[in-house]
């Protein structure tokens, strides 16, 4: 069965602390992963990753794929308050638009 | 902004009543979803329209009827549902699969359905 696994479920840190978010998958035929931001409505998009061991960067927001062990990594550094959310990983397979949740990460930064 | 709209934002229903939710997007894209949202959880996808046919049914109960009458146009058509279908409906667009990536999902942003 096809999955998507985030961890940890819930962290808290404080302002200008660095996080790591972690995603693992075992999707059949993999094509894309992507990272999103959810606050109080709408998840946001930040990245989407297709090819291994490249980094997509995006201010204090990072993201790495390893298509080998099957996982994604999401850093945060110099957290803020407003960086507090949760934090969903999708998987795109291939064929039928289908993409695969995992059950995201709680974020929150205290002052 | 977000590009994708939803109507009602709020919709409050009792178990007898019909109602629809609606999702309009003008950023030529040809696949459209339904996810549904309960609290604490990822959404969990329902249907996908690709070039406004249906081309995923996630099992979805009867109750919920889906409609795509253009390209820019989704509906979520409701009856007689149960309180537990209580939850945020997220409507998403994107390119369609045509063996390029799809791309990310444009989310609307929601609309939050209580069923009494």
């Amino acid at each position: 069965e096809d999955k998507v696994v985030q961890s940890p479920l819930s962290l808290v840190v404080h302002e200008g602390d660095t996080v790591t978010l972690n995603c693992s998958y075992e999707v059949t035929n993999f094509r894309s992963l992507l990272w999103y931001k959810q606050e109080k409505k709408a998840p946001t998009f930040l990245f989407m990753l297709t090819s291994s061991g490249i980094e997509k960067k995006s201010g204090r927001l990072s993201s790495i794929l390893d298509k080998k062990e099957l996982f994604s990594i999401l850093n945060i550094t110099a957290t803020q308050t407003g960086d507090s959310a949760i934090y969903l990983c999708a998987v795109e397979a291939w064929h039928f638009n289908k993409f695969y949740f995992g059950s995201g990460t709680k974020l929150n930064v205290k002052p | 902004d977000t590009e994708v709209t939803q109507t009602p934002k709020h919709l409050v229903m009792g178990m007898t009543n019909k109602k629809s939710l609606k999702c309009e997007q003008h950023m030529g894209h040809r696949a459209m979803y339904w996810y549904k949202q309960k609290a604490k959880k990822p959404p969990e996808l329902m249907f996908v329209y690709s070039y406004e046919k249906l081309s995923i049914n996630e099992s979805v109960p009867s109750r919920f009827s889906p409609e795509c009458p253009n390209s820019s146009l989704l509906n979520l058509h409701l009856h007689a549902l149960q309180p537990e279908d209580s939850a945020l409906y997220l409507c998403a667009s994107s390119h369609p699969d045509s063996g390029e990536y799809v791309g990310e999902l444009f989310f609307g942003e929601g609309s939050r359905l209580t069923v009494l």
